[in-house]
């Protein structure tokens, strides 16, 4: 079935720096979604990208989809410690179906 | 608005006992989704309702798991027997239509066998 790799899977950053999260697929996606989980906490969704080379902003966060739907990145800049979590991707599959299979996860620790 | 309900939150069992884990989805979302995430690993898809049909139980890693939704809302997922491996914590999510899009998920029940 459809794989996803995320890296790195643990980042620790100092509070004010960046932070970047990348999946890569072997394999040409429609879309990627990409969701965040608080510690003890679920999934959230945060965002879908569809188009090849998509650039998508909310606030801090910058959200891209490689020009050959294989690689997306999520980028925080000057990271908050609300920012911490654990950030996954997620992909549909590649043949008739809705649910989602998710990368690994970068989980992000922000020291205040 | 409400989201999705996930009960119990906690759920400890002996090794053999069968459990059920019911989820609430979001009033009118047509699809339901369950998925296992074990401890420092993204969810795992175990199976998908599209309304009451079960279009997809690929993930059930054992015919001890089973799910249903019998009137289209509501669903349950049994695991039958338990062992220490079922130890996770089961997610349930749903979305407003059929096409991919937007899951929400509940808050999950973390299933502990011992």
């Amino acid at each position: 079935g459809q794989q996803v790799m995320q890296i790195p899977q643990y980042q620790h950053v100092q509070e004010g720096e960046d932070f970047t999260t990348y999946c890569n697929s072997s394999t040409t996606l429609s879309n990627i979604q990409w969701y965040k989980q608080r510690p003890g906490g679920h999934p959230v969704f945060l965002i879908q990208l569809v188009k090849s080379g998509e650039v998508k902003k909310q606030k801090r966060l910058t959200f891209q989809f490689g020009e050959a739907k294989k690689n997306s990145s999520l980028h925080i800049t000057a990271t908050q410690t609300t920012d911490v979590g654990t950030y996954f991707c997620a992909i549909p599959p590649n043949n008739a179906g809705n649910m989602l299979t998710f990368g690994g996860g970068t989980r992000l620790m922000v020291k205040p | 608005g409400a989201g999705v309900s996930q009960s119990p939150r906690y759920k400890v069992a002996k090794r053999g006992q069968d459990v059920a884990l019911r989820c609430d989805p979001i009033s009118g979302h047509v699809s339901l989704f369950w998925y296992q995430q074990a401890l420092g690993q993204g969810p795992e898809f175990l199976t998908y309702f599209q309304n009451e049909a079960q279009l997809d139980k690929s993930g059930l890693p054992s015919d001890r798991f089973f799910a249903e939704r019998p009137e289209g809302s509501v669903s349950t997922l049994k695991i039958q027997r338990t062992q220490q491996e079922d130890s996770a914590v089961y997610l349930c999510a749903s979305s407003l239509a059929a096409a991919y899009n937007e899951q929400f998920f509940g808050p999950g029940t973390r299933l502990t066998v011992l």
